[in-house]
């Protein structure tokens, strides 16, 4: 696609209930992030794949959260256990290099109620 | 570890007026540095980037840069603001660590253009 795409754009969600955000990147993009952000502040790291693998997940708020990416294109985002304080907008990001910059999705605006 | 501090919770500006966003940052070893900026309800959009060479760097919509090592920031500039400008203006650096993609966004600053 032209632009980084996620899914879905709104999720509302009830306390202690399973969830899963996805992110598909620009084609060839072999880097992939993954940030959380609440309104009015920065964008707060949580995990970058370099292809398949996971090369940072030192943003992972808690085992509640992880992350797949399994053939190195498409990525999951899964919340278990979820909890209100895990509101927030997620946003997807992709680049093409180390010297390049990441281009961003419009995000998923999860709410747990 | 890698940081980025917007020391500016707010800037407010006159149109045709300069404005200045300061940006100030730790990393280890030499910096990527970029500039996003995000309007209400939109998703954040590249501005420009330090990656290596000349320290100032031009990038959308009139935007410029100003790389200072010594003094590590990188303040982004515009020589005459529009009302238009107004937004959540967001500094981000990626460092060498965990081969080199880890960004770390600033707190952001958020830009009032008065007409």
């Amino acid at each position: 696609g032209a632009g980084v795409s996620q899914t879905p754009s709104n999720k509302v969600t009830e306390k202690g209930k399973y969830v899963e955000l996805r992110c598909d990147p620009i084609s060839g993009h072999t880097a992939l992030y993954w940030y959380r952000q609440s309104l009015g502040q920065g964008p707060e790291f949580l995990i970058y794949f370099q292809g398949t693998g996971a090369a940072d997940d030192s943003g992972l708020p808690n085992d509640r959260f992880f992350a797949v990416r399994p053939e190195g294109s498409v990525s999951t985002l899964k919340i278990q256990r979820t909890e209100r304080g895990d509101s927030a907008v997620y946003l997807c990001a992709s680049s093409l290099g180390v010297n390049t910059e990441a281009f961003f999705g419009q995000g998923t605006r999860l709410t747990v109620v | 570890a890698q940081s980025v501090a917007q020391p500016e919770d707010q800037v407010n500006v006159a149109e045709g007026n300069p404005l200045t966003v300061k940006c100030t940052y730790s990393v280890s070893g030499n910096p990527y540095l970029f500039w996003y900026v995000q309007y209400p309800n939109r998703g954040l959009q590249f501005l420009l980037k330090y990656i290596t060479g000349d320290n100032l760097v031009k990038g959308s919509y009139g935007f410029e840069a100003e790389f200072n090592k010594s003094q590590t920031s990188f303040h982004l500039k515009k020589p005459s603001a529009l009302v238009s400008d107004s937004a959540l203006y967001f500094c981000a650096v990626r460092g060498v660590e965990s081969g080199g993609f880890k960004t770390i966004f600033g707190a952001g600053t958020r830009l009032f253009v008065k007409a």
